[in-house]
């Protein structure tokens, strides 16, 4: 499977500041994916990245808070905007091989004070 | 009703007993179920995918998929120590031309000694 790396591994930030994590793939991928995993619960699809075009956002995730980048086909960037204290979770980029099954990166550990 | 839902835990089971784990889900066009296994602090690994009815075996895992029941089940014989974590299982959300996996609450596993 592909080898995928996130940076930061985790951070601490201040109310109404933002954070970009970055989402690397060793090899070029069509679709790129953003999910959040708030504390104690499961998966949430925050949206669906692909390359030249504008991310898709799932219900209840806006661009103008969870901006997103796609330069190329192995890279993209979530930026967490105008934190709060609710905004404290791991965020999980991942990629799709073979037939539908996706990988996921180590997650970046955010905690907002 | 939840998308996806996981049998309650946690659970616990000795080790060298087989553990069950359920999962049932509401889009009836769905076609492509997953396991992931989630340790503490680590980001989902995949260790199981199936897309027909019946069973599917890898080593120790075996996968179960009912259709009709809307129902997807994973075995794990000789249960180790090591197997203990939080097990999710996700549903290929049917007529996204896109790979939206939709996550259950995921179920915690111990396996104790």
């Amino acid at each position: 499977s592909a080898v995928i790396s996130q940076k930061p591994s985790r951070d601490i930030c201040q109310r109404g500041t933002s954070l970009t994590i970055q989402c690397q793939v060793d090899s070029q991928v069509t679709m790129m994916f953003w999910y959040r995993q708030q504390p104690g619960q499961s998966l949430t699809l925050i949206a669906t990245a692909n390359q030249g075009s504008e991310a898709t956002y799932e219900s209840g995730f806006v661009i103008d808070k969870f901006p997103i980048s796609r330069p190329n086909l192995t890279f993209s960037t979530l930026t967490v905007s105008n934190m709060s204290p609710e905004d404290s979770s791991i965020y999980l980029c991942s990629v799709i091989q073979g037939w539908n099954e996706q990988f996921f990166g180590p997650g970046t550990r955010l905690t907002v004070l | 009703q939840k998308e996806v839902e996981q049998n309650s835990g946690p659970l616990s089971v000795p080790e060298g007993a087989i553990a069950s784990l359920n999962c049932t889900y509401s889009d009836r066009g769905s076609q492509s179920f997953f396991w992931y296994r989630q340790y503490s602090g680590k980001s989902p690994e995949l260790i199981m995918s199936i897309y027909s009815n019946g069973d599917k075996e890898d080593g120790r895992f075996t996968a179960q998929l009912n259709k009709a029941s809307q129902y997807v089940s994973l075995l794990i014989r000789d249960s180790q120590p090591s197997d203990s974590a939080t097990y999710l299982c996700a549903v290929l959300t049917g007529g996204t031309s896109y790979g939206k996996l939709t996550f259950g609450q995921g179920t915690i596993l111990t396996v104790h000694p």
